[in-house]
């Protein structure tokens, strides 16, 4: 299968200070890029879309000026919590569509994020 | 009613035994099935794709799609104890849904 990757895969921050993770597709190529939340015992909340060259689409109750999205290659797509808070301690998973043939979507290895 | 339901579990097997995933979907127009395994801590892996009615196996799993009953399963044989992991169901109409997925255990 397609392969992604994510950096950091754990990263401890201050409160007030912002925090960038990466995702990239390692060996195929994606026009959307997915970001996720999830929760300890809870599902996959789906934050926001990215597709290549354009404004990522934010799911309704998701901040867009708190979580930037870039997605700024057809292997990069980027998070950045801006101002985080403890609320935002969370496992950030992105996931990757294929561009072409199979419509299957591969996810990173995701960040934990700690806000002390 | 959620686009993609299955149950929450937990589905406990015992070693060698037949595990029955299911998971029914609301959106007729979807066009792809998908199965992901997601172990405690980790993120999801995709182990099984299906986009036809029937049967779909790869290896140790069989994937089972009915578009009529909008219905998807997921069918692990001789499960093992490493198979005892959160399995989603993800559903792509015009975009991926997935359900809440179902907790397994396969005992020793």
């Amino acid at each position: 299968g397609a392969v992604v990757s994510q950096h950091p895969s754990w990263v401890i921050c201050k409160s007030g200070t912002s925090v960038k993770i990466e995702c990239r597709s390692l060996d195929f190529q994606a026009t959307t890029m997915f970001w996720y939340r999830q929760f300890p015992k809870q599902s996959l909340m789906l934050m926001a879309t990215s597709n290549e060259g354009s404004k990522a689409t934010y799911e309704q109750g998701v901040e867009k000026d708190k979580f930037l999205i870039n997605h700024a290659s057809l292997t990069l797509s980027t998070l950045t919590v801006t101002s985080a808070h403890p609320e935002d301690s969370s496992f950030y998973i992105c996931s990757a569509r294929v561009a072409s043939g199979s419509d299957e979507q591969y996810f990173g290895p995701g960040t934990r994020l700690t806000v002390t | 009613q959620k686009e993609v339901e299955q149950n929450s579990g937990p589905l406990s097997v015992p070693e060698g035994a037949i595990a029955s995933l299911n998971c029914t979907y609301s959106d007729r127009g979807s066009q792809s099935f998908f199965w992901y395994r997601q172990y405690s801590g980790k993120s999801p892996e995709l182990i099984m794709s299906i986009y036809s009615n029937g049967d779909k196996e790869d290896g140790r799993f069989t994937a089972q799609l009915n578009k009529a009953s909008q219905y998807v399963s997921l069918l692990i044989r001789d499960s093992q104890p490493s198979d005892s992991a959160t399995y989603l169901c993800a559903v792509r109409g015009n975009d991926m849904r997935f359900g809440a997925g179902t907790r397994l255990t396969v005992k020793p």
